[in-house]
């Protein structure tokens, strides 16, 4: 699976809008971006993903940029229960393609 | 979204001991259970991939004898911690495969296993 850098950590202010960068130059065409987030102590819960179009959901958007390289992970209006560390994920669809390979995310906190 | 289910959610046991832990797809049958291990302010590591009916295949460094994976059904997969040793402390976590489609992925909510 292709490599996704992301900042270690983040700061946002509860209400504001969170956004999360992700890098994944090496990705391939088949390869779609997800998105999961890790509450302390608690499984992974999956966001959103997306191919190449700009996608949203209940919970965020997710803004690919065009020739895929990178992307955004938007939470509109963040709550203190988005305290969480956020993995981009990269992954293809093929036999084995849901063997998901965790990097080390970002940790965002968000402030009162 | 459907349900993953882990038992125990969380096992204190005595070095030297095996423990048992399984995870369940509640509401849909999985073709395919991973096996993450999580230790303290790191990510997911992938243990193993558990296919139902066939031997789990292990990622590198991983010991096969010492983490006995049985995927017996379409519905249950159960990791072995054998003779657990304090460095075998770690939150494990599963997560299970429905069908094809590209976002039917589903994690368990983890179990915490601590080594004394």
């Amino acid at each position: 699976d292709a490599k996704t850098t992301q900042p270690p950590s983040m700061d946002c202010a509860e209400g504001r809008a969170a956004n999360l960068p992700c890098n994944h130059s090496t990705i391939s065409g088949n390869e779609y971006v997800y998105w999961y987030r890790q509450i302390h102590s608690q499984g992974p819960q999956y966001i959103i993903h997306g191919l190449k179009n700009n996608e949203t959901n209940e919970m965020a958007s997710l803004i690919i940029t065009e020739d895929r390289k990178s992307s955004t992970l938007i939470l509109p209006h963040a709550t203190l229960r988005d305290t969480a560390v956020y993995y981009c994920i990269v992954r293809g669809i093929n036999t084995g393609g849901f063997k998901t390979i965790f990097g080390a995310g970002t940790r965002l906190f968000v402030k009162a | 979204g459907a349900v993953v289910s882990q038992h125990p959610s969380w096992v204190i046991c005595k070095s030297g001991t095996s423990v048992k832990i399984e995870c369940r797809s509640l509401d849909f049958q999985a073709t395919t259970m991973f096996w993450y291990r999580q230790f303290p302010k790191q990510s997911l590591m992938l243990m193993a991939t558990s296919n139902e009916g066939s031997k789990a295949t292990y990622e590198q460094g991983v010991e096969k004898d010492k983490f006995l994976i049985n995927h017996a059904s379409l519905t249950l997969s159960t990791l072995t911690v054998t003779s657990a040793h304090p460095e075998d402390s770690s939150f494990y976590i599963c997560s299970a495969v429905r069908g094809q489609g590209v976002d039917e992925q589903f994690f368990g909510p983890g179990t915490r296993l601590t080594v004394l």
